[in-house]
This record gives C-alpha cells, sequence and structure tokens, in this order.
C-alpha cells in the first residue's frame, strides 16, 4: 500500500550540480505530475505525463526536465541547480478512469535546498 | 488562465466552534470542478471536499462543507465542531473540464493556514 513514494526526502546541493528527484507509484495510474510549493505561492506544476513516453510543461518548467521511461516512475531533473529552485518538490499521480472527481495521489514531498 | 485566490493567508479557530475559509476564482470556463485539499504538518496533501460546477447543491462530507456561488465564483470551505487534528494549510484548486479528453491538470490558490486551539 505504498502509493506514491518520493526519493530522496532531504538534499542539500550546492549551486551548479544536478541531481535527480524520483517519483514511483504502485496504483498503475496514467497520469502523473511534478508540483514545487514554495512559501505563499501554493503548488505550481512543473511538469506532467500523461502517459508512459509523454510529458508536457506546466506552470513553471524553465530549469527542469522530466522523463517518463516506466509508467510507474516519473522523473524530475535539475541540470544546473540554482538557489531559486529551493523548494519542496510534490509528486502526484491519478487514474485515468474514474472522470474529474478523482483526486490526484500526491507523495509526502522532497525538501530540496541549493546553497 | 484560471486563477484561484485565497484571501486569508492565516485563520485561527476555538476547538469545537466553526470556521469558513474563503476562496474565489477566475475563470471563463463554464464546466469545471473545484477541490479543497488540505496539508497537515505531515506535508501530506490530503483531499477533503470535491464539488462540480454544474451541481447546484453543495457538496457535504462529514463536518466539512461548502458554498458554491457559481455566479460570484466563489468556493468557501465551512469546517464545523473544529477538531485539534484540522490544524493544517488548506488549499482550494480548480479544474477545468475538457471535452475529448483532459490532463486532469489543477490550479491551486496559496492556501490559508488554519490553527485550532485547545
Amino acid at each position: 500500500n505504498a502509493g506514491v513514494t518520493q526519493t530522496p526526502k532531504f538534499r542539500v546541493l550546492k549551486t551548479g550540480q544536478s541531481m535527480t528527484l524520483l517519483c514511483a507509484q504502485d496504483m498503475n495510474h496514467e497520469y502523473m505530475y511534478w508540483y514545487r510549493q514554495d512559501p505563499g505561492m501554493g503548488l505550481r506544476l512543473i511538469h506532467y505525463s500523461v502517459g508512459e513516453g509523454t510529458t508536457a510543461k506546466g506552470e513553471v518548467p524553465d530549469g527542469y526536465n522530466v522523463s517518463r521511461l516506466k509508467k510507474q516512475n516519473f522523473l524530475l531533473g535539475l541540470e544546473s541547480a540554482a538557489p531559486s529552485q529551493t523548494s519542496v518538490y510534490f509528486c502526484a499521480s491519478r487514474n485515468r478512469t474514474g472522470g474529474y472527481n478523482q483526486p490526484q495521489h500526491f507523495g509526502d514531498g522532497t525538501r530540496l535546498s541549493i546553497l | 488562465a484560471q486563477t484561484v485566490t485565497q484571501s486569508q493567508p492565516e485563520m485561527s479557530v476555538q476547538e469545537a466552534e466553526t470556521v469558513t475559509l474563503s476562496c474565489t476564482y477566475d475563470t471563463s470556463e463554464s464546466n469545471y470542478y473545484l477541490f479543497w485539499y488540505k496539508q497537515p504538518p505531515s506535508r501530506q496533501m490530503i483531499l477533503v471536499i470535491r464539488q462540480e460546477a454544474y451541481k447546484q447543491q453543495n457538496a457535504t462530507e462529514n463536518r466539512f462543507s461548502v458554498n458554491f456561488q457559481k455566479a460570484a465564483k466563489s468556493f468557501s470551505l465551512k469546517i464545523s465542531d473544529s477538531q485539534l487534528g484540522d490544524t493544517a494549510m488548506y488549499f482550494c484548486a480548480f479544474m477545468k473540464h475538457a471535452a475529448g479528453g483532459s490532463n486532469y491538470k489543477l490550479t491551486f490558490g496559496k492556501g490559508t493556514l488554519l490553527t485550532v486551539n485547545p
């Protein structure tokens, strides 16, 4: 009953370093999303995917790349980390079926600090 | 583009009392969906309640209910008999209906931090 699992939970990077955040879901969901949450800003959509092998830009995609090579995994990459990318990152997933009322299922977040 | 506004950054309420969190949104869509999510200190995002815009009846879920005013584009959340465990950040979210397929994207407000005091 894992649901949506994000790895790692915490990370500190230096400016210019790269890293990949992993999101894994075991619910066979087609749709997956990456958000960032900043104080006073709510959650903002970075990228999303409507199925394996497909990705699309969200509201704030600059500085990030994503890949969905497997249905259960959605990776968020930072090629050259910047202090402005210090944030809490959330992954979410949902089923294709069930209509609009189906909720997005969220992971517990990754706190990322860029020094 | 849709926008969601939560005008109350912080609120507090005494245990067992009732509190209302406000949310307004701006959209040109006629068919859409609205949600309230709760984020306790554990950071997990939990769906509290949802409302379809084409339904006039306000949604209720136990102690949680909404006051949906479509013409005013208002979607407030009422929490009755507040409990200490209701202390959390509450986010209002909007999802538009897309005929022929949807990506089910959510647009979130900035959140209201609710503190329930003993």
